[in-house]
């Protein structure tokens, strides 16, 4: 059955350096979301995009942030100068053209901010 | 404010007993989604509802969405040890089909042979 993959599972990187999380969604879908949930919280959502732009993002989504999809299979997530509060798991997820209500997430990256 | 919210946040309950969980809001959602997520992983789909009333059943779990679509319930029969996770409810608000889950903070299910 066809999945989302995540790389890398877990990335640990000091405080203010850039890291990039790489997601390869389900092939056929066409949108693509990233959330992300601190230890203990609930999943919150930061972006979607479709199309080959952002359609929306949320209040966390700020300018350190940025997505891509650098070719016609990967989906990236770039945090540009990372912070201690933004350890946390990211996931990746997506949807088919129709019905699009259901998403599919990924099994996530664990990022530690040190 | 919790847009979703998921009751009891902790469940622990013997093998073979059946249970409740609830997903309740006071917005209408145009779609619910009901994951099931381990430690460490990805949430897991079990099922999508969109219309109210809808009742699903996925093996010994039935899931319903509320007539007026702002709640919705997952019952469990005969619980076994393997159904231990959180479960998750995630919606839509009304609208939009696309874009942004809401997630609730989810029922952590523990099953004890």
């Amino acid at each position: 059955e066809p999945e989302v993959t995540q790389t890398p599972s877990h990335q640990v990187t000091q405080m203010g350096q850039e890291v990039i999380l790489r997601c390869v969604p389900i092939s056929n879908h066409l949108y693509f979301y990233w959330y992300r949930q601190i230890l203990g919280q609930k999943v919150e959502f930061l972006v979607s995009f479709y199309n080959n732009e952002i359609s929306e993002k949320s209040e966390i989504f700020d300018d350190q942030f940025s997505v891509e999809r650098p070719d016609g299979s990967n989906f990236t997530l770039k945090i540009r100068s990372t912070k201690l509060e933004d350890s946390a798991m990211y996931f990746c997820a997506s949807s088919s053209p129709w019905p699009p209500d259901t998403q599919y997430f990924g099994p996530g990256t664990r990022l530690t901010v040190l | 404010t919790q847009l979703l919210e998921q009751s009891p946040q902790f469940l622990s309950i013997q093998e073979g007993e059946n249970l409740t969980v609830y997903c309740n809001s006071s917005s209408v959602f145009s779609s619910l989604q009901w994951y099931r997520q381990e430690p460490g992983e990805g949430p897991v789909l079990l099922v999508t509802v969109v219309t109210g009333g809808e009742v699903k059943k996925l093996k010994r779990l039935t899931f319903q969405f509320g007539d007026a679509r702002k709640d919705s319930s997952l019952h469990i029969t005969a619980a076994q040890p393997g159904d231990t996770g959180l479960y998750l409810c995630a919606g839509h608000t009304r609208g939009s089909t696309l874009g942004r889950l809401y997630f609730g903070r989810g029922t952590q299910l523990t099953v004890w042979p």
